[in-house]
């Protein structure tokens, strides 16, 4: 069975502070994509970053960076001198190719920037 | 271009009743996927729906049906509504279901169940 896990639930940081938002992920597949997703108020999913199953690389993008490890089934984001603009829920998801394609997502972490 | 379009944006249903949210993909696209969105969880897969036929369908009782025309956009219908039914219902659309492809998210509908 495939499952994402996000087990924080809500993260409160103040301005500045570096935040890592953790994702573990459970799937027999050898080939799987993980993506990140930002969730604003408005509710519509902004893409953050897509990653192959056969990609290891981290990854950095501005103030965002992501750090994938197969050997431990986790794909988590950080997020360095947060800004209040960061405020959002954020969802991990694993890409499903085999059968119908579809996205599983994590429950989602909630992040509050405070200034 | 534009993105992948859904209507209406909010929709208030009372329980039993019936109600159809659609969906235009991305010029190009065609392949549709629907999602619902439960407060305070994470998106869950309903249907993807490819040429019109349904290749996948998630874990949602038959009261959720969907279907898609010619010109791929898509209509998702659930009848009998449920309070438990009030969710942000999220389109996706993708070039076709052959090996990776991104889904681009429109803006959702948001349905309440009163």
């Amino acid at each position: 069975a495939q499952k994402v896990t996000q087990a924080q639930t809500e993260i409160s940081v103040v301005e500045k502070e570096d935040v890592t938002l953790d994702c573990v992920y459970e799937t027999r597949d050898t080939t799987y994509y993980l993506f990140w997703y930002k969730q604003p108020p408005s509710g519509e999913l902004v893409f953050l970053i897509r990653r192959n199953s056969f990609d290891e690389q981290n990854e950095i993008s501005g103030r965002y960076s992501w750090n994938f490890q197969k050997s431990t089934s986790s794909f988590n984001f950080t997020i360095t001198a947060s800004q209040v603009v960061d405020s959002a829920v954020y969802f991990c998801a694993l890409f499903i190719i085999q059968g119908a394609q579809k996205l599983v997502f994590g429950q989602g972490t909630r992040l509050i920037i405070n200034p | 271009d534009a993105g992948v379009t859904q209507s209406p944006t909010h929709l208030i249903k009372t329980r039993g009743q019936q109600v159809t949210l659609r969906c235009s993909p991305i010029s190009g696209h065609k392949s549709v996927s629907w999602y619902q969105q439960v407060l305070g969880q994470g998106p869950q897969f309903i249907f993807q729906y490819y040429e019109k036929e349904e290749r996948g369908r998630g874990n949602f009782p038959d009261r959720f049906s969907a279907r898609q025309f010619p010109n791929y956009s898509s209509e998702l219908n659930v009848n009998a509504l449920l309070l438990g039914d009030s969710a942000l219902y999220l389109c996706a659309s993708s070039a076709n279901p052959g090996g990776y492809n991104e889904q681009f998210f429109g803006p959702g509908t948001r349905l309440t169940v009163l």
